[in-house]
């Protein structure tokens, strides 16, 4: 198994510009989970799903955030607008109910 | 102008010598414990886990204490080698809870000396 894949590794953007995260878990897991993480703030969690379904979005940080998981094997985090506080690494992980998690290797996030 | 970051505890070892990290974990019911590794530009690693009827697991130059009356965890390897340069984070759930929400601690610094 190749693990959790995340795309892009790293995004730099302009303030304002849409931005787009995406992630594929591992074949089988039925939890999916998207973390942001600073130094400030360290690891955060910012929306987890289980089986498709989104279960918890309290941590998202407001409106401008969204993410959205259309089937197994595929999820998306969505900026729009993008705001330099937004700059961060976002980490997508999988795992079976349950049980511990598997991280991607995160996409570094550059709002200029 | 200078950015003020999470200030992570830090332990700096010796090659070769045994390290000890420690977590205080938060819930009391929680069940599950996890160990991470996160290397520089890395996502976290699985490491080694236990479950609250366990007060100690063994893996590869690994160990896991568990002292549910004071909640706390620690991890400790052997034999600290430079690739074990990393932040540590412990994490703690309740075993198949139905939301399968990890807590994550802030996270300790280890930095190996050769």
């Amino acid at each position: 198994d190749a693990g959790v894949i995340q795309s892009p590794r790293h995004e730099v953007t302009e303030m304002g510009q849409e931005v787009t995260l995406r992630c594929k878990p591992i074949s089988g897991h039925n939890s999916l989970f998207w973390y942001r993480q600073t130094m400030m703030r360290g690891l955060e969690l910012l929306i987890y799903f289980n089986n498709n379904v989104p279960i918890d979005d309290s941590g998202m940080p407001e409106d401008r955030f969204s993410a959205k998981m259309p089937n197994a094997s595929f999820s998306t985090l969505k900026i729009q607008p993008s705001e330099p506080r937004d700059s961060a690494v976002y980490f997508c992980a999988s795992s079976l109910s349950g049980g511990g998690y598997t991280f991607g290797s995160g996409t570094r996030l550059t709002v200029v | 102008g200078e950015s003020v970051g999470l200030h992570l505890p830090t332990l700096s070892v010796q090659e070769g010598d045994n390290s000890i990290i420690n977590c205080a974990y938060s819930n009391s019911a929680s069940d599950y414990f996890i160990w991470y590794k996160q290397e520089s530009g890395k996502g976290p690693q699985f490491i080694i886990d236990i479950r609250s009827n366990m007060d100690k697991r063994q893996g590869q130059r690994v160990t896991v204490l568990l002292n549910k009356t004071v909640k706390h965890l620690s991890l400790q390897i052997a034999a600290t080698q430079p690739g074990d340069s990393a932040v540590y984070f412990c994490a703690e759930n309740k075993w198949g809870g139905s939301q399968g929400n990890l807590i994550f601690g802030k996270g300790t610094k280890l930095s190996v000396k050769p």
